[in-house]
């Protein structure tokens, strides 16, 4: 089935610190792909999306680009900074969207001063 | 537009006692789910409904029913709680044209504890 797997966190930087949160996936078709964050106390937000192989996603200085040929879709930022501190999860939508989302386990990324 | 909107916003049920998780949505969306977020498990799809009058199982549906009268409503109800429905509740709405790739909109949240 399908399926979305995350780096293991926490993820625990110095502000202006460069992150990655590795994302992989296993999916029949062409879904589409997502990043959602989660502050402290509050619901999922969305992130970044792309809908097919070799987009780039981008939003609030995060990137992450569709590889289909690694199944992977890794977030990445060059400088981050203490309000970035929060849940992020990788997600996938099946291709003709049907209503579901799959998460991975989330990632807890912790930025300090 | 409100987007989507979630009460309660925190509950404490009783083992054995029932309740129903309101969910609404004034984007006009035809997809609306319900998920379930426990630590280290990411979110998980208990219900879910592709319009008025369908609903399907997700994931995680044993112990929740689920019935979608109005494309605006989406109410969640727990039969008779366990300590293993304790958890944060978060209902989602979509479009069903795949033109945002299957974006979905999360209300936010209803934590509850079930003693």
């Amino acid at each position: 089935g399908n399926s979305v797997t995350q780096m293991e966190g926490p993820v625990t930087l110095s502000e202006e610190a460069f992150l990655t949160i590795n994302c992989t996936y296993t999916a029949t078709g062409y879904p589409s792909l997502f990043w959602y964050v989660q502050y402290p106390g509050e619901g999922l937000q969305l992130l970044l999306k792309a809908t097919k192989a070799d987009d780039k996603g981008s939003n609030k200085g995060f990137e992450a680009t569709y590889r289909k040929e690694t199944t992977s879709f890794h977030l990445e930022k060059g400088s981050v900074q203490v309000s970035d501190s929060a849940v992020y999860f990788c997600a996938l939508a099946n291709s003709g969207n049907t209503g579901k989302l799959i998460f991975g386990q989330g990632t807890t990324l912790q930025v300090k001063p | 537009n409100a987007g989507v909107t979630q009460t309660p916003k925190f509950q404490v049920l009783k083992t054995g006692q029932s309740m129903t998780l309101q969910c609404a949505q004034d984007m006009n969306h035809e997809y609306m789910s319900w998920y379930r977020q426990d630590p280290g498990m990411g979110l998980r799809l208990i219900h879910y409904s592709v319009g008025a009058g369908i609903t399907d199982q997700g994931e995680v549906p044993n112990g929740y029913n689920v019935s979608r009268s109005t494309t605006e409503d989406f109410p969640l109800r727990l039969l008779s709680a366990a300590p293993s429905q304790t958890s944060v509740y978060f209902c989602a709405s979509s479009y069903s044209k795949n033109t945002q790739g299957g974006e979905q909109f999360f209300g936010p949240g209803t934590r509850l504890t079930v003693l």
